[in-house]
């Protein structure tokens, strides 16, 4: 199982908007709405902040969205601030009955 | 108050054994399943496993299905992640996390495991 793709970094100003992606092929991503993302900070374990496509837990900030087209689940953040800045990784089930994580994208606030 | 506590970090030699451990409370132990993560010095997640603890079913990575073996304590609401023979590359920090449908919402703080001779 291949790990999906995700931009190695991204970076934006405070306030403004910035979209990660995360591609996988129609057995993972394409093929259930099982699609989550979760933030890092560094020596923290990491945090929920999205699940099923779109879907906020209670507590994460409504600047937190998600999307899916086809293969590529979307972790869009408006409205950045400093907080925000960490490691996103997004997350899929499979049709092997497994998970598979993303390689990871670092977010930089400038 | 949902909690996943890891235990300790790990400090061990090539070829050893060990078993790292991650308790649950605030929830039934039993009706959830609770996966395993790998994060290598520097490195992205990487999911290892699953495990319900109601009746032991457990699902493996094709990367560490033989390499790893996981189980459950229901009694002691405790999952476990087991090395037979520990190498130099299992050097690297593990999370557990509860799995309530599609994703995992509660993590615990990781246990890092040092393999060095």
């Amino acid at each position: 199982q291949s790990a999906l793709t995700q931009p190695a970094s991204v970076s934006g100003s405070p306030g403004q908007s910035i979209t990660i992606s995360c591609t996988g092929t129609s057995s993972d991503v394409g093929g259930y709405n099982y699609v989550s993302w979760y933030q890092q900070h560094p020596g923290k374990a990491p945090k929920l902040m999205i699940y099923e496509v779109s879907n906020r837990p209670s507590g994460v900030s409504n600047r937190f969205s998600g999307s899916k087209s086809g293969n590529t689940a979307s972790l869009t953040i408006s409205g950045l601030q400093a907080e925000d800045e960490a490691d996103y990784y997004c997350s899929s089930y499979t049709s092997s009955s497994t998970w598979v994580f993303g390689g990871g994208t670092k977010l930089t606030v400038l | 108050e949902v909690q996943l506590v890891q235990s300790g970090a790990e400090v061990k030699k090539p070829g050893e054994s060990l078993k790292i451990s991650c308790k649950g409370s605030g929830y039934s132990f039993t009706s959830y399943w609770i996966g395993w993560v790998r994060q290598m010095p520097g490195k992205g997640l990487e999911w290892m496993g699953i495990i319900y603890p109601g009746d032991s079913d457990t699902r493996y990575s094709p990367s560490f299905q033989g390499q790893v073996t996981i189980s459950a304590d229901k009694s002691i609401s405790t999952a476990y992640l087991q090395w037979s023979s520990l190498k130099a590359s299992d050097t690297a920090m593990y999370y557990c996390a509860r799995r309530p449908g599609g994703h995992y919402d509660y993590w615990g703080q990781g246990t890092l495991v040092t393999v060095s001779s």
